[in-house]
């Protein structure tokens, strides 16, 4: 059974950063491709980023700049270093396969001063 | 970026009875592989998204056979031919085939 569990959401204060981790299990993580998917409050979804099987990264334009999504295939885990953070970017943020297959429960951020 | 309208955003409806929900692209969904990636999910009230159709037709395991998919193009509907209690929630429709991908706006499933 596919397992995604992310960590690392917190209460940061505007400019500050943020990292993220997703720890995976249940498939081949190291030939899946993942994504980092976000609901702000009352909201819908929003895909974040993503990164390939060979590490190829692709984001949003929001984020472009000010985010980093990685993974550790050793470790089986995806990561999003978030920098710079924003008000605008509080919202739960979703691990999953990139085709929409899977979904972790989502980790919270909140960006506020 | 491709614009997913969803139709209609909130629909309750009758335990038994069928629901259906629309989703028009603003361009065309076929990949130049030939395929649609079109996905639907489903969003229960404090809990994380779950696909239940990916490209347009073909249900996810463990998914009831109420739950049909169906379109082409940039026009697709999810069916619902009998509605029962755990299918309340929000409908996204979501395309993969142009990047970034993008949802729908969802659609708010009730029980009148």
């Amino acid at each position: 059974e596919v397992h995604l569990v992310e960590s690392g959401g917190d209460l940061a204060q505007p400019g500050g950063s943020l990292r993220l981790s997703c720890a995976a299990s249940g498939f081949t993580f190291s030939g899946s491709s993942m994504a980092w998917v976000r609901q702000g409050p009352g909201k819908g979804l929003e895909w974040v980023a993503t990164i390939s099987q060979d590490g190829s990264e692709y984001y949003v334009d929001s984020i472009k700049g000010r985010f980093t999504i990685s993974r550790d295939n050793a470790k089986n885990s995806l990561y999003l270093q978030m920098d710079s953070l924003r008000v605008e970017d509080t919202a739960v943020y979703y691990c999953a396969t990139s085709g929409g297959g899977n979904w972790g429960r989502g980790t919270m951020v909140t960006v506020s001063s | 970026d491709v614009v997913l309208t969803q139709s209609p955003l909130s629909l309750p409806v009758t335990l038994g009875q069928p629901a259906s929900v629309s989703c028009r692209s603003s361009q065309s969904l076929v990949n130049r592989n030939g395929k649609t990636y079109l996905i639907w999910v489903r969003q229960r009230p404090g809990q994380s998204p779950r696909r239940l159709i990916y490209e347009v037709s073909n249900r996810d395991s463990g998914v009831p056979d109420r739950f049909s998919g169906s379109g082409s193009g940039s026009d697709f509907t999810l069916k619902i031919s009998r509605v029962e209690a755990e299918d309340v929630g929000v409908y996204y429709c979501m395309q993969g085939t142009h990047w970034p991908p993008t949802f729908g706006q969802g659609t708010k499933v009730e029980i009148k």
